[in-house]
């Protein structure tokens, strides 16, 4: 049980280049989501999924695009990488909170540190 | 606007000793508060959760309480050891939605021999 892994752990890009920042989970938890971590800052919420085919905007989602297409893999694009994008983006996923009265972990992944010059 | 504070930014203590670590949020509806441990360079770790029914819970030497009334949370650290420099971050979960996690800036702790 690996738990949350997300590759790369490092990459730099250069301003208008393209990538993908992946991220996969092995606990069949429903709820995955992405975070952008930082300095002096809360985690702030990119995009989330509630499932595989569904997924939704968060708080900071400009310049970013997500897919859920299965359960274990959710999948962070940035389509034309800018120097305010530098940051540690994190990867989490836990059990829906569909369920009422359940409080479910959320587990969070080791994290990707993005560097845009 | 829903906004959680935490206090104080960071803290340098001596091994052996204790801390308390503040948090304070004007998140509503209130549904959970959560502590995480994020160790450099690492994704959080979960220490405790709570609910608005829960006015303390304890993970090993970590004992979080929680204080609804007054919007108040604290960690509280026992006997600290030096693998507990990280930094701690406090967490609220409002009622009624996927994407309602507010989280407070950290508390960066060093623990020094």
């Amino acid at each position: 049980n690996a738990g949350v892994t997300q590759t790369p752990k490092f990459q730099v890009l250069k301003t208008g280049q393209s990538m993908t920042l992946q991220c996969a989970q092995d606990m069949n938890h429903e709820y995955m989501s992405w975070y952008r971590q930082d300095p002096g800052m809360g985690l702030r919420l990119i995009h989330y999924s509630v499932g595989a085919g569904i997924t939704d905007q968060g708080e900071v989602p400009n310049g970013y695009n997500v897919s859920r297409s299965t359960t274990e893999d959710f999948p962070l694009r940035l389509l034309s990488a800018a120097p305010s994008q530098t940051s540690v983006y994190f990867c989490a996923s836990s059990y829906s909170k569909l369920r009422q009265g359940v409080t479910y972990e959320q587990y969070f992944g080791p994290g990707t540190r993005l560097t845009v010059t | 606007k829903n906004q959680v504070e935490q206090s104080p930014q960071s803290l340098i203590i001596l091994e052996g000793k204790n801390c308390t670590l503040q948090c304070n949020y004007t998140v509503s509806p209130f549904s959970n508060l959560r502590w995480y441990k994020q160790d450099t360079g690492r994704g959080p770790v979960s220490l405790t959760i709570m609910t608005f029914s829960e006015n303390t819970k304890s993970n090993g030497r970590y004992t979080a309480t929680l204080d609804a009334d007054t919007k108040q949370s604290s960690l509280h650290i026992t006997a600290s050891q030096l693998s507990d420099s990280a930094s701690y971050i406090c967490v609220v979960r409002s009622s009624g939605g996927y994407n309602k996690l507010i989280f407070g800036a950290g508390t960066r702790l060093a623990v020094h021999p």
